[in-house]
């Protein structure tokens, strides 16, 4: 059973336009989340995170949003860039769960295609 | 400054064989973690250490993986004996102090166990 959801396996995007990855998840103790970037041949990278007492979150062209209510967050780039082109990966963890420092579950990831 | 290492970068090897792979984390950090990742599953956490001591090894699939991290600057995932369904990319992080501290990782190491 799933506990962090990225429905769309990829996104197709124009250069200069908003890219707008969602992820879901299940379980209700989660209260920080992060966004991963991860490009062909290497390791994830993180990108921005979010805890759950805040609903956004900015850096630079990279805005995270969080509704709590609808267990869901979305992570929004502007303009997005061909250079952006790479997998997005939805992580997140619950205090406690699985140890004191938190068992990061990833989301499968959705790979975005920006085209120029 | 030197990310996470991991080496092999792939290894390819027969059912049967041993295989280790090695990690060193970045300098200072105090949790190094082990994931792996597949095509079915994604991205798995196996086993995570904090100044290395394993808290959480709830996550490693069977008793041919161990993990060990003798000192500060280096942690093994070894498999013996291996089988296919251990081919994945293999991948370690670490990240300083609490748990809303981002991990970093390596690169992986690429399995293939024919």
């Amino acid at each position: 059973d799933q506990q962090v959801k990225q429905n769309s396996p990829s996104l197709s995007v124009q250069e200069g336009r908003i890219s707008i990855l969602n992820c879901d998840y299940t379980n209700s103790m989660f209260d920080y989340f992060l966004w991963y970037k991860k490009y062909p041949a290497e390791g994830p990278t993180f990108l921005i995170s979010i805890s759950s007492i805040k609903d956004k979150n900015e850096d630079g062209r990279f805005t995270v949003f969080l509704n709590k209510s609808a267990k869901h967050l979305s992570l929004h780039i502007v303009p997005s860039q061909p250079g952006d082109s790479a997998v997005y990966f939805c992580a997140a963890s619950a205090r406690g769960y699985g140890g004191s420092q938190g068992n990061l579950i990833f989301g499968k990831g959705t790979k975005l295609s920006v085209k120029p | 400054d030197a990310g996470v290492i991991q080496s092999p970068r792939h290894e390819v090897t027969e059912m049967g064989q041993e295989v280790t792979l090695r990690c060193k984390p970045i300098s200072g950090h105090d949790y190094l973690f082990w994931y792996r990742q597949t095509m079915m599953r994604g991205l798995e956490l196996l086993i995570y250490f904090n100044n290395n001591v394993p808290i959480d090894d709830s996550g490693m699939p069977e008793d041919r993986f161990s993990a060990k991290m003798p000192n500060a600057s280096f942690s093994t995932l070894k498999i013996q004996p291996s089988e296919p369904r251990d081919s994945a990319v293999y991948f370690c992080a670490s990240s300083l102090g609490s748990r809303n501290q981002p991990q970093h990782f390596g690169d992986g190491t690429r399995l293939s166990i024919l």
